[in-house]
């Protein structure tokens, strides 16, 4: 079984400042991918960065970097320099095995001016 | 290029009506999923196909639920008859899958907002 862990429920940056929104997750395939969505209060749920369990280099993706640890199984988004049009809430995603996705409950980002 | 296309954006209807929900996947994409979210139970996977057949639909709530994919580019959801419960919001989404499983992005529709009185 897979699993995807988001602990903050909801968090606050100020505009510029960098975030970090952590992911946990738990799977007994070798080989998985790990990956962030945003959906903004619109509601399309937007992809923004994808991690293979056997990528040795941190993902980025513009402002977006993932904190990969393998070993402690956490896939932390960070997102520099923080936007108003950040907030949104943010989904991780494990693929392994089977290819669909399960997702993590999110974070709900608000981003201050 | 195009992205996943649904349709339709917003549908309301009563209980016990029947309800179609559809979608185009990406030109060239083989995979195609369906996934509900409700605040309750956030985003889960209803069914998938791979190359137009029905892979896994474990997630699929009952029977009143069916999915079909007639060809590569166009893909039904259907509840019938629809209940309250059913009120929610259902993506497409679709991959490409060249063989490595964990690494195929999965690329989501607008999605349709649902609600059942």
């Amino acid at each position: 079984a897979q699993k995807i862990t988001q602990t903050q429920p909801g968090m606050f940056v100020q505009e510029k400042e960098a975030v970090t929104l952590d992911c946990t997750y738990d799977t007994s395939d070798q080989s998985y991918g790990l990956f962030w969505y945003k959906q903004p209060s619109s509601g399309e749920m937007i992809f923004l960065i994808y991690q293979g369990s056997y990528d040795e280099q941190n993902a980025t993706e513009g402002r977006y970097s993932l904190n990969f640890q393998k070993a402690r199984k956490s896939a932390n988004l960070v997102i520099s320099a923080s936007q108003l049009g950040d907030s949104a809430m943010y989904f991780c995603a494990l693929s392994g095995s089977a290819r669909q996705l399960t997702f993590g409950s999110g974070t709900q980002l608000t981003v201050l001016p | 290029d195009a992205g996943v296309i649904q349709s339709p954006r917003h549908e309301v209807t009563e209980m016990g009506q029947e309800v179609t929900l559809r979608c185009k996947p990406i030109s060239g994409h083989n995979s195609l999923f369906w996934y509900r979210q409700t605040m309750m139970r956030g985003l889960e996977l209803l069914i998938y196909f791979n190359n137009n057949v029905p892979i896994d639909d474990s997630g699929m709530p009952e029977d009143r639920f069916s999915a079909k994919m007639p060809n590569a580019s166009f893909s039904t959801l259907k509840i019938q008859p629809s209940e309250p419960r059913d009120s929610a919001v259902y993506f497409c989404a679709s991959s490409f899958s060249g063989g490595g499983a964990s690494g195929e992005t999965q690329y989501f529709g607008p999605g349709t907002r649902l609600l059942v009185l």
